[in-house]
């Protein structure tokens, strides 16, 4: 079966700082691999997706993921983290023909 | 384009009162849906999905119901509440299984 991992489900990070989340999946099909946000009170919105090709996913709001199929991971980054990042973020994995996997997700807190 | 509308956007219930929360989504036919549960500090729950009218998959058993009289309309029911039902209910609908999903905004659903 197919999983997510996201490791911290707390991550703090000044403003102007690196920006890291982590997931690492398990598939047993080529992965299709997603990363969502979610502000209070909000549905997800997409940020990104990597299906085929190249292996860095450039998304909005300035964050970026890399596919990496030998440790089977796709940690998210931001290079300089603004107060708008604070939010809920899921890392999310094709589960099979009609569904997708979410991680517990992580919340980004960004200290002024 | 796509909109996906979901309805309410809160609601209180008694225990042991129905349920009916509806999604609708515009600008496409034939969508993929789904109906998911965050529950308060946990992450996405799938609760059913659909690739077709007529067509439910129950991903976990439950006190919940789903149904999809029109192609594009999918509603989530209940007769009898239970204080767990309490919880943030999204709609997704997804062009292609197991592709990139788009959430509607939620329905904040309190069972006192």
């Amino acid at each position: 079966a197919q999983s997510v991992t996201q490791l911290g489900s707390h991550v703090s990070v000044s403003e102007g700082a690196l920006v890291l989340l982590r997931c690492n999946y398990s598939s047993s099909v080529p992965p299709y691999l997603f990363w969502y946000v979610q502000y209070p009170n909000q549905g997800l919105q997409l940020l990104l997706k990597y299906t085929t090709g190249a292996t860095l996913v450039k998304g909005i709001n300035g964050f970026e993921a890399e596919f990496k199929k030998s440790e089977t991971s796709f940690h998210l980054t931001k290079p300089s983290a603004h107060m708008s990042d604070a939010a809920e973020y899921f890392c999310a994995v094709r589960s099979n023909d009609y569904k997708l996997s979410f991680g517990a997700g992580t919340t980004v807190t960004v200290r002024a | 384009s796509q909109t996906i509308h979901q309805w309410p956007a809160t609601l209180v219930q008694p225990v042991g009162s129905p349920l009916s929360l509806e999604c609708t989504v515009e600008g496409t036919s034939n969508p993929n849906l789904y109906w998911y549960r965050q529950a308060a500090g946990r992450g996405l729950q799938l609760l059913f999905y659909s690739v077709g009218i007529g067509q439910i998959s129950s991903e976990v058993p439950q006190n919940l119901s789903a149904s999809r009289p029109q192609d594009r309309q999918f509603i989530l029911s209940s007769k009898k509440l239970l204080l767990s039902d309490s919880g943030f209910y999204l709609c997704a609908w997804s062009p292609i299984p197991a592709d990139t999903q788009y959430f509607g905004p939620g329905t904040r659903l309190t069972v006192l």
